[in-house]
This record gives C-alpha cells, structure tokens and sequence, in this order.
C-alpha cells in the first residue's frame, strides 16, 4: 500500500456520533487527499492538502473535516451532520499536485448504524 | 462536463483468456490518464500512467493504449490468471484554475474463473 496506512480496517458507530479516521504517510509526500467510495460509483473528493496548515474543500465536503498539522498525517473526522456518513474511505497521498502519481491506503470501512 | 466513462461495467472470463477495458473521457485540457487496480476491500493501486504524447504502456501483463485525439483509452489484460480478478479504475487528469484535478471512472468488475 505504498507507505500510507489506515486505521482502523473497519469502524463501527452510532448514528449522532464523530469519529476520526487516521492516515499517516511516510513517503515525504507533500499532498494528501481523502476520497470516499460507494458501491457502483467513482471515488469523489472529500478533502485535500497540498501542504502542512493547509487544506481544501474537494466535491462532497460537507459533513466531514480534516486538519494538517503534521506533514505525515491527515485525520479525517466524519461529523453528525453527515447525513450518509457509511462508506469505504481512502487516504492517498502524492509528491506534490494531483497530477504525479497518487499512492493510496488499503481504507477504512465505516459503518454507522 | 467533464466525464469518465468505463466499459463493460462488469466482466466474466475463463482464466488464460484475454480482455480489454474501455474507458472514454471528455476532460480537458488533458493532463494524464491513470489505470489503477482495486482488490476488493483494499486501496487502489497503479498500473500506468499515460500523458498526451504516449500511445502504448505496458506493465507486465497489462498493457494500456490511448488515443488523445478520440479521447479513448483501452486496459488488455493477457493470459488472465485468478488474481486479476478486481475491479480496474480509470482517472483522467486535467487543469483547472486550482491547479490539477482527477476524474475517476466508476470502474469495470473483472472476474477471473478456473
């Protein structure tokens, strides 16, 4: 998985509850992204960093944030105020903008009931 | 708009035998054009990358064409052994005003029997 992990596999929680999915990169890469994926449908955008205190919005960010304060990690919270918060989350990361060569994370299934 | 189309959406063959995944773009301006493979229930990984000037990419069994000018790309797999059952992601890359942005295609199911 090229140097990103993921914590956990899989999360389980309670409707009205925040969690926090981890990523942590170790290959000096400069961008981080967030990506969510649903059965039958591409990966869209949540969030992404180019650099260190910096982030943007990416297609569906609603509901969810991110922070960057460590060039190696790029949590992800998943808020009360998503309204579909269950779905396969991917971490990736890139040497600089989205044009090299994206690696990603093996995921974290979430699952909130 | 900028679109990623991939098909079939889903595929069956006898292990040995050979396919090709289609993938049409409408995205531009055109950066670069990925293949990635996803196993089920892990991270996309890459097969190829492709810029406008390439026509021909291969990496190992798998060999991706591209043809910019129709904006049509194509994924052969040869020899299909059991563990190229996945699913195969098509990404088209273009410029924006932020900078760079992707496109992911929804993806075609290979399934791969004995």
């Amino acid at each position: 998985d090229g140097g990103i992990t993921q914590s956990p596999k899989y999360l389980f929680r309670k409707e009205g509850q925040n969690v926090t999915l981890s990523c942590e990169q170790n290959l000096n890469h400069d961008a981080m992204y967030w990506y969510r994926q649903d059965p039958g449908q591409g990966l869209r955008l949540i969030y992404y960093s180019q650099i260190v205190n910096d982030f943007q919005k990416g297609d569906i960010a609603e509901g969810y944030s991110v922070s960057r304060e460590k060039k190696e990690s790029f949590p992800l919270t998943v808020t009360s105020a998503q309204k579909n918060p269950t779905a396969f989350y991917l971490c990736a990361s890139s040497k600089s903008v989205p044009s090299y060569e994206q690696y990603f994370g093996p995921g974290t299934r979430l699952t909130v009931t | 708009k900028n679109q990623v189309e991939q098909s079939p959406q889903s595929l069956i063959i006898l292990e040995g035998k050979n396919c090709t995944l289609q993938c049409n773009y409408t995205v531009s301006p055109f950066s670069n054009l990925r293949w990635y493979k996803q196993d089920t229930g892990r991270g996309p990984v890459s097969l190829t990358i492709m810029t406008f000037s390439e026509n021909t990419k291969s990496n190992g069994r798998y060999t991706a064409t591209l043809d910019a000018d129709t904006k049509q790309s194509s994924l052969h797999i040869t020899a299909s052994q059991l563990s190229d059952s996945a699913s195969y992601i098509c990404v088209v890359s273009f410029r924006n005003q932020a900078g760079t942005a992707l496109i992911f295609g929804k993806g075609t199911t290979l399934s791969v029997s004995s």
